[in-house]
C-alpha cells in the first residue's frame, strides 16, 4: 500500500528564511503526490501536485516541491518564508483511488 | 470554483446521541470523502463514495456509517457518538476517470465535542 512519512512534527523557521518540508513515499507504482496547506481553523487547500510530467513541480505562494526517484522522496521548499506561511502543511499520495496523508508539519515562522 | 460546504463547523454532542454530519459539494464531482483530523495522526479516511448509493470502508469505519443519496451530498453518522469520537471531522471531494488522479476539495471541517 501507498504511503508517505513526514518526520518533525513542528518545524520553526525564522522570517526571510528557506522552508524546508520533508516527504518521502512507499509505493509499489509510479507515484502521484501532493502537498496541502491547512491555515488555522479552514479545510486543507492544495499547494502543488506531482503528475510525471515534470520533476519539478511550482505550486502556489511560491513555493514548490522537486520528485527525486532515487531518493522516493518529495520535499517542499520555499526560498523565503513569510508570515502567512505559517501553517499545517500534509504530504499525500494517491493509491487505490484515494490519498494517503502524512503526519503533516506545523510550521511555524518566527520574526 | 469548487465548493465544499459541511452543515456545522462547531458541534457539541452527548455520549449516546446519534450525530449527523452533513457535506454538499457544487461541481458535480463522483467521488466524495470523509476524514478526521486528530493532532499527530494526520488525516485518516473514514469512508468514502465513487457514486450515489455506493460508499467504501476507509482506514478507520469502526462507529461511522454513510449515506449518499444524492450525487452532492454525503452524510456521515455516528450511530451512538463516544468521547473518542471528539474530533475534526473534514469532507472532500474529488472529480473521476481515467489517468492522473484528481485533487481532493475539502470543506472548513466541523468540530465534534462529545461530553
Amino acid at each position: 500500500a501507498q504511503s508517505v512519512t513526514q518526520l518533525g512534527s513542528h518545524v520553526s523557521v525564522s522570517e526571510g528564511a528557506l522552508v524546508l518540508l520533508r516527504c518521502n513515499y512507499s509505493s509499489s507504482v509510479p507515484p502521484y503526490l501532493f502537498w496541502y496547506v491547512q491555515y488555522p481553523n479552514q479545510g486543507l487547500q492544495l499547494l502543488l501536485k506531482y503528475t510525471s510530467a515534470a520533476t519539478l513541480v511550482k505550486g502556489i505562494n511560491g513555493f514548490e516541491a522537486e520528485f527525486k526517484k532515487s531518493e522516493t522522496s518529495f520535499h517542499l521548499t520555499k526560498p523565503s518564508a513569510h508570515m502567512s506561511d505559517a501553517a499545517e502543511y500534509f504530504c499525500a499520495v494517491s493509491g487505490n483511488n484515494r490519498l494517503a496523508f502524512g503526519k503533516g508539519n506545523q510550521v511555524v515562522v518566527i520574526p | 470554483d469548487v465548493k465544499v460546504t459541511q452543515s456545522s463547523r462547531y458541534l457539541v454532542k452527548r455520549t449516546g446521541e446519534k450525530v449527523f454530519l452533513e457535506c454538499v459539494q457544487d461541481m458535480d464531482h463522483e467521488n466524495m470523502f470523509w476524514y478526521r483530523q486528530d493532532p499527530g495522526l494526520g488525516l485518516r479516511l473514514i469512508y468514502f463514495s465513487y457514486d450515489v448509493k455506493m460508499k467504501e470502508k476507509g482506514d478507520i469505519p469502526e462507529g461511522y456509517s454513510v449515506s449518499r443519496e444524492k450525487k452532492e451530498r454525503f452524510s456521515l453518522i455516528l450511530e451512538s457518538a463516544s468521547t473518542n469520537q471528539t474530533s475534526m471531522y473534514l469532507c472532500a471531494s474529488s472529480s473521476s476517470g481515467e489517468g492522473i488522479p484528481h485533487e481532493q476539495y475539502f470543506g472548513p471541517g466541523t468540530r465534534l465535542t462529545v461530553t
